[in-house]
């Protein structure tokens, strides 16, 4: 099964921050990578897809870059809505695999 | 509205069986693969299992392999988890998900249910 790893796994920022999370794939996925952020108690909701086309209704502070092993999901403008756990997804092969998750916490 | 409703959840003994059941409306469900996502009290995202569109094709997570059923029933608009020989490290809430696809890419999980809690525990 292809591993997932992000980093860091949580981090402190301010509104207004630019927040930067880093997933990477122990072998290579081509573009074949989601990112989805969860609030506690909440579903998941997607936010990039295929590394990096914006979900329909996502804000544009949101994007998403990489490709084969290394991704990063970049929020430009961090804001109060924000804070949450995000998760990098691949759906290149089975079994799919998340990421372990960073938390975004309030600084 | 597009909108998936899990139901089926609640408290099981070590052992035993749960089916959990996800409604779709709002889209056309015989067109979208679907998913079965859990996660454990306090832990992150595990996918669980994924069927096509006429379910032809299943695949699951090596732990529920043998244990786990994914169906769905397209007349119904119904997706389906049958879990048999349930142990404790099976709790977890239980989300199902809409998949988009083209030609065997995915594209995401872009609509998800809002999870029902499976217990399992003496």
């Amino acid at each position: 099964a292809i591993q997932m790893t992000q980093s860091p796994s949580s981090l402190s920022a301010s509104v207004g921050d630019r927040v930067t999370i880093t997933c990477r794939a122990s072998q290579g996925i081509r573009n074949d990578l989601g990112w989805y952020q969860q609030k506690p108690g909440k579903a998941p909701k997607l936010l990039i897809y295929a590394a990096s086309s914006l979900q329909s209704g996502v804000p544009s502070r949101f994007s998403g870059s990489g490709s084969g092993t290394d991704f990063t999901l970049t929020i430009s403008s961090l804001q109060p809505e924000d804070f949450a756990t995000y998760y990098c997804l691949q759906d290149y092969n089975y079994p799919f695999t998340f990421g372990p998750g960073t938390k975004v916490d309030i600084k | 509205e597009v909108q998936l409703v899990e139901s089926g959840g609640g408290l099981v003994q070590p052992g035993g069986s749960l089916r959990l059941s996800c409604a779709a409306s709002g889209f056309t469900f015989s067109s979208y693969w679907m998913s079965w996502v859990r996660q454990a009290p306090g832990k992150g995202l595990e996918w669980v299992a994924n069927i096509k569109q006429d379910g032809s094709e299943k695949y699951y997570v090596d732990s529920v392999k043998g244990r786990f059923t994914i169906s769905r029933d397209n007349a119904k608009n119904s997706l389906y988890l049958q879990m048999n020989s349930l142990r404790a490290e099976d709790t977890a809430v239980y989300y199902c998900a809409r998949v988009p696809s083209i030609a065997a890419l995915y594209y995401g999980m872009d609509v998800w249910g809002q999870g029902t809690t499976v217990t399992v525990s003496s």
